[in-house]
C-alpha cells in the first residue's frame, strides 16, 4: 500500500507570492492533517480535514488555508508569503479521528 | 503551543547501549504517541500508548506512561547507528477537536 505522498518536495518562493502544496493520503484514509515544522517553533498543527470538511484549525493566520477533495486528497495554500513561512510542511493521514497518523516526507518551502 | 517537552534535548551514546528519552506534558491526554524523524524528513510512527495503559512494548522499544506525573518515557534497547534520529512525543486530548500536539524532540546520536 502506497504511503502518504506530498508534492512538491521542495519549493522556493519570494515574499508576497502564494503557494499550494498537495497531499495524497493512504488509500482508504479519510482524515488529513497538516503540520508546520520550524527550528524555532517545532511541529505545530495547522488544520485537519475529514470528508471534505475542516474539523479543526490551529493558531495560524488566515493566509493559511486548505481544502480536501472527494477522493480525500488535500491541498493547503499560503497566500502573501512571509519570510517566516519558510518551513517543512508535513501532511498526515489516518483512517479516522484518533487513529494513528501516517506522515508524508514533507514539502520544504523556502521564502526569499 | 507545545504540550510535550522531551528530555534530554540531545543524547549521544555508543552502539549497543540503551537510550532513554522522557516526555512531560501539561494537560490531560487521551493517547500519547512517539514518532521518529530522520534528518528533516517525514515522521515515522513508533508506538501509541493510551491513557489507561502503563507500559507497551514493540520490538526494541518500551514505552511507559505515568498519567499522575504527566510523563512518558521511551526506551530503545541495544541501539544501532540506524537509530540516529530525532524522537518526538505527541499527545492528543481526544474529543471533536482532535489534533496532535508535539514536543520539541530529542536528538539521538548512536555512534558506531
Amino acid at each position: 500500500k502506497a504511503g502518504v505522498t506530498q508534492t512538491p518536495r521542495y519549493l522556493i518562493k519570494t515574499r508576497g507570492q502564494q503557494v499550494t502544496l498537495s497531499c495524497s493520503p493512504i488509500s482508504g484514509h479519510r482524515s488529513v492533517s497538516w503540520y508546520q515544522q520550524t527550528p524555532g517553533q517545532g511541529l505545530q498543527f495547522l488544520f485537519e480535514y475529514f470528508s471534505e470538511t475542516q474539523r479543526n484549525k490551529g493558531n495560524f493566520p488566515g493566509r493559511f488555508s486548505g481544502r480536501q477533495f472527494s477522493n480525500s486528497r488535500s491541498e493547503m495554500n499560503v497566500s502573501t508569503l512571509e519570510l517566516g513561512d519558510s518551513a517543512l510542511y508535513l501532511c498526515a493521514s489516518s483512517f479516522g479521528q484518533g487513529d494513528i497518523q501516517y506522515f508524508g516526507a514533507g514539502t520544504r518551502l523556502s521564502v526569499l | 503551543s507545545q504540550q510535550g517537552e522531551e528530555d534530554p534535548q540531545a543524547l549521544s551514546i555508543q552502539e549497543g547501549e540503551n537510550a532513554t528519552m522522557n516526555c512531560s506534558y501539561k494537560t490531560s491526554i487521551n493517547n500519547l504517541q512517539w514518532y521518529r524523524q530522520n534528518s528533516g524528513r517525514g515522521l515515522v510512527h513508533l508506538i501509541l500508548i493510551r491513557s489507561n495503559e502503563r507500559e507497551k512494548h514493540s520490538g526494541r522499544l518500551r514505552v511507559t506512561l505515568d498519567t499522575s506525573k504527566k510523563s512518558s518515557s521511551l526506551l530503545i534497547t541495544a541501539s544501532r547507528a540506524a537509530d540516529t534520529a530525532s524522537y518526538f512525543c505527541a499527545t492528543d486530548s481526544g474529543g471533536s477537536n482532535y489534533k496532535l500536539t508535539f514536543g520539541k524532540g530529542t536528538l539521538l546520536t548512536v555512534n558506531p
